[in-house]
């Protein structure tokens, strides 16, 4: 099965834009996070989806949104970035059954705001 | 709520030596126990698991076993080499909170020198 795909890659963008970062699950999984990684913060978790609905949120203001679509796959969208965005943006999807707290990471977004 | 905590780094070796990294947890119920690789420039690698007490999740010569009286799941390797330094996260899922996302400590940073 191919793994988590994540695009792009990399990613440098002006302070006051908006930027979209699109995540692709493992085949089959339906549960699909995301996190912001960056080395003061360490890793934190922004929001989970589970069959386009989003099940969990954690605390990031309202910049940060996402969805997730029929396919399952999932796109995170931040408006009017903030040089604090700069970040590693990691995707990790979730199989249906089984462990479904087992999370398998794509390589990450490295989102650079300047 | 759930938590993680996790032995602060960096850890130095020398290749071959022993490896420990500690890790302890608070949940209710019985979490499901996670231990999280990520190399540079990379995103995090699913390294082992233990989904019940007393249980022994390994890999690639890594061991971790889940005690449930002490609350931890220590990570340990006999002989570790320099291809292991990386940042070691342990995760915990579930334990009877429902839905929630999956709780990461802050991580451990390995370096493994020749």
């Amino acid at each position: 099965k191919a793994g988590v795909t994540q695009t792009p890659r990399y990613l440098i963008k002006t302070r006051g834009q908006q930027v979209t970062l699109s995540c692709s699950p493992i085949s089959g999984h339906r549960s699909v996070s995301w996190y912001q990684q960056t080395p003061g913060q360490g890793l934190q978790f922004l929001f989970e989806y589970f069959s386009e609905t989003q099940r969990n949120k954690g605390n990031f203001p309202g910049r940060f949104s996402g969805r997730q679509f029929s396919n399952s796959r999932s796109e995170m969208n931040v408006s009017t970035l903030e040089l604090g965005d700069s970040a590693l943006y990691l995707c990790a999807s979730s199989p249906s059954t089984g462990n479904t707290y087992e999370q398998y990471f794509g390589p990450g977004t490295r989102l650079t705001v300047t | 709520g759930n938590s993680v905590t996790q032995m602060e780094g960096p850890v130095t070796l020398s290749e071959e030596a022993f490896l420990t990294i500690n890790c302890t947890y608070t949940a209710t119920g019985y979490p499901s126990l996670f231990w999280y690789v990520q190399y540079p420039g990379e995103g995090l690698q699913l390294l082992l698991k233990a989904t019940k007490a007393d249980d022994k999740g390994s890999n690639k010569g890594f061991e971790a076993t889940y005690r449930k009286e002490t609350t931890s799941f220590h990570l340990e390797k006999g002989s570790v080499q320099v291809s292991d330094s990386a940042v070691y996260f342990c995760a915990l899922g579930g334990g009877g909170s429902g839905n929630t996302p999956l709780v990461f400590g802050k991580g451990t940073r390995l370096s493994v020198i020749a």
